[in-house]
């Protein structure tokens, strides 16, 4: 079982670029989120999602932007790399988000802004 | 606001030693917590939560409304338990699964 996978694993940006951070998940869950996770600060909520078609901010958006066209994918733009955005990245997902249920967490993405 | 606290970020204990990992929270409604953990190299997990009140490799954890604290425990550490541990609290009834995370604790078990 695939799960929740992050691609790329690795990647570094100079700063004022753009890229997306794709996460997928294949177990039909309805709640996905993003998380960046910093030392000395745990993991905080960058956007999340409830389902195809709806978003909302977490914690830390500034600087990012999320869509959730389909039920499966959930990918994270970053518009114009800061320094302050080297981090790392994890998606995450779960079966209801009105319901406690185990979070399932990709292998993260570690991003680096030069 | 809901907000969690894991005191120490680093723990450092010899194999066989009991361990704790502290955990307190600020929640106004009915807490659901929860114990992730992320072994070196590998993606973050679940490792118990406070409703099934289960013990999982050898953890256990209580949930102590009066301290507001979830802190985990294990009688006798061994060098696999080595690992980042994060405290987290869910969302509530209207939105369980939007977790608020601790700052995490790296457990390191010397041999």
């Amino acid at each position: 079982n695939a799960g929740v996978t992050q691609t790329p694993k690795f990647q570094v940006l100079k700063t004022g670029q753009s890229m997306t951070l794709q996460c997928a998940q294949d177990m039909n869950h309805e709640y996905m989120s993003w998380y960046r996770q910093d030392p000395g600060m745990g993991l905080r909520l960058i956007h999340y999602s409830v389902g195809a078609g709806i978003t909302d901010q977490g914690e830390v958006p500034n600087g990012y932007n999320v869509s959730r066209s389909t039920t499966e994918d959930f990918p994270l733009r970053l518009l114009s790399a800061a320094p302050s955005q080297t981090s790392v990245y994890f998606c995450a997902s779960s079966y209801s988000f009105r319901l406690n249920t185990e979070a399932f967490f990709g292998q993260g993405t570690r991003l680096t802004v030069v | 606001a809901q907000r969690v606290t894991q005191p120490e970020k680093l723990l450092s204990v010899f194999k066989g030693a009991p361990v704790e990992l502290k955990c307190n929270y600020s929640y106004s409604g009915s807490p659901e917590l929860f114990w992730y953990v992320q072994y070196s190299r590998q993606r973050l997990q679940l490792l118990l939560r406070h409703i099934s009140r289960e013990s999982i490799k050898g953890f256990t954890a209580d949930l102590n409304k009066g301290e507001t604290s979830f802190h985990l425990k294990k009688p006798f550490a061994q060098e696999e338990d080595s690992a980042m541990y994060y405290c987290a609290l869910g969302g509530g009834e209207t939105s369980g699964s939007r977790l608020t995370f601790g700052e995490g604790t790296q457990l390191t078990v010397n041999p």
